[in-house]
Parts: structure tokens; sequence; C-alpha cells
């Protein structure tokens, strides 16, 4: 069965910091989604990253693939309040059959902080 | 347009009580996906229909009964349901089941007294 690390699983930053959130995961794929969870809300996309070698840059988030490691990272550059929330990693895979499905990391609260 | 509809946003039911919950998309998406999320725990999948046919459950309990009467509409019907059962329900679609991002609703916070 499909493993799914995220680390770390909680994060405190100083504002203006930057770090990075790896994401790990045990079988072969291509396909890595990261999504961003803030409280009591649902999911929203952050980035798709479909194939080895992908970066996907969106303000101060920058994400990449490395199908070849199994390792996806989620790099964050001067970090800012409004960052946090909570951020998951999903992969999609083949899960028997002509079913594919997506593994959710466990997540990683991330706090930036005055 | 990009948009999950989830109703309702909340939900209180008895144990004893049958309730619904109801997702819709118009983006065209053919695959359908009920998921399941405690506090701080990342989504759970329930279920995944794809061409209005259920091609996933995650042996989810029979209380659980999901329905998929067209491409834009997905239910999830609920019967008997334990306190363990509370949860954020969040629907989502994409493209299709393969390789194509997921979006989701906004989910319907369930909580059974």
């Amino acid at each position: 069965e499909l493993k799914v690390e995220q680390n770390p699983l909680f994060l405190s930053m100083q504002e203006g910091k930057n770090y990075t959130i790896y994401c790990n995961y045990s079988t072969t794929s291509d396909r890595l989604y990261w999504y961003r969870q803030d409280p009591g809300k649902s999911l929203e996309s952050l980035f798709v990253l479909l194939s080895n070698g992908a970066v996907k840059q969106e303000g101060r988030l920058m994400a990449s693939l490395d199908t070849k490691a199994r390792l996806s990272t989620l790099h964050i550059t001067a970090a800012v309040h409004d960052l946090s929330a909570t951020y998951f990693c999903a992969v999609d895979h083949h899960s028997g059959g002509s079913n594919y499905k997506l593994t959710f990391g466990k997540g990683t609260l991330l706090t930036v902080n005055p | 347009d990009t948009e999950v509809t989830q109703t309702p946003k909340h939900l209180v039911m008895g144990m004893t009580n049958k309730k619904s919950l109801k997702c819709e998309q118009h983006m065209g998406h053919r695959a359908m996906y009920w998921y399941k999320q405690k506090a701080k725990k990342p989504p759970e999948l329930m279920f995944v229909y794809s061409y209005e046919k259920l091609s996933i459950n995650e042996s989810v309990p029979s209380r659980f009964s999901p329905e998929c009467p067209n491409s834009s509409l997905l239910n999830l019907h609920l019967h008997a349901l334990q306190p363990e059962d509370s949860a954020l329900y969040l629907c989502a679609s994409s493209q299709a089941v393969r390789a194509y991002e997921q979006y989701f609703g906004p989910g319907t916070r369930l909580t059974v007294t």
C-alpha cells in the first residue's frame, strides 16, 4: 500500500524566512498535487505536478517533483502571515484494475509569526 | 467555472435519522468523489464514481450509501450513523479519474448526536 510521508508535520516560521516542506512517497507515480486548507475550510488546489522534474511557482510558493527519488518539495520564500494554513501533498496512483486514486500525506500545519 | 457546490453546509442528525448530502458540479467532469475528513487529519477517500458508475468503494460501512443520478450530481445517503461518523464530508470532481486535478467543494460539517 502506498505511503505518503510529509515532514515536518508542524512548522512555525518567522515572517521573511524561507523553508521547505518535503513529501516522500513509497510507490511509482508521476502525478503529485499540493493543496492548501484553511481552518474549517475545504481544500484549495495549489500545484499540479505531472512529470519528473516539474517545477511550478506561484507567488512565494514553489513546488517540484523528482519521481526517481519519489520526492516532492514545497518551498516557501519570504513567508508572510497569510501563508499560515495546513498544506497537503497527494499522490495519484494505481489502485487496481483501471482505478486510480489520491492518497494524501498527513499535512503540514504552517504558522507564520510576525 | 471551477465550482463544486455542496449542501447542506452543516448537518446535525441523530443516530436513527436518515439524511442526504448533495454535491453538484457543472464543469462537465466525469469523475466524482466523496471524502471524509476528521479534525487535524487528511481527507480519506470513501467512494469514486466514474461516468456515473461506482468504481471505488473503500470498504465504507453500508450506513453510507452513495448515488450518482447523473453526471453533475452526487449524493451521499446517511442512515443509522454513529457519533464517530461526525466529520467534514468533502465532495470533489475531476475531468476523469486518471491524473486529473480534483476540485473540492466546501464540504458538509456533519455532527451525529
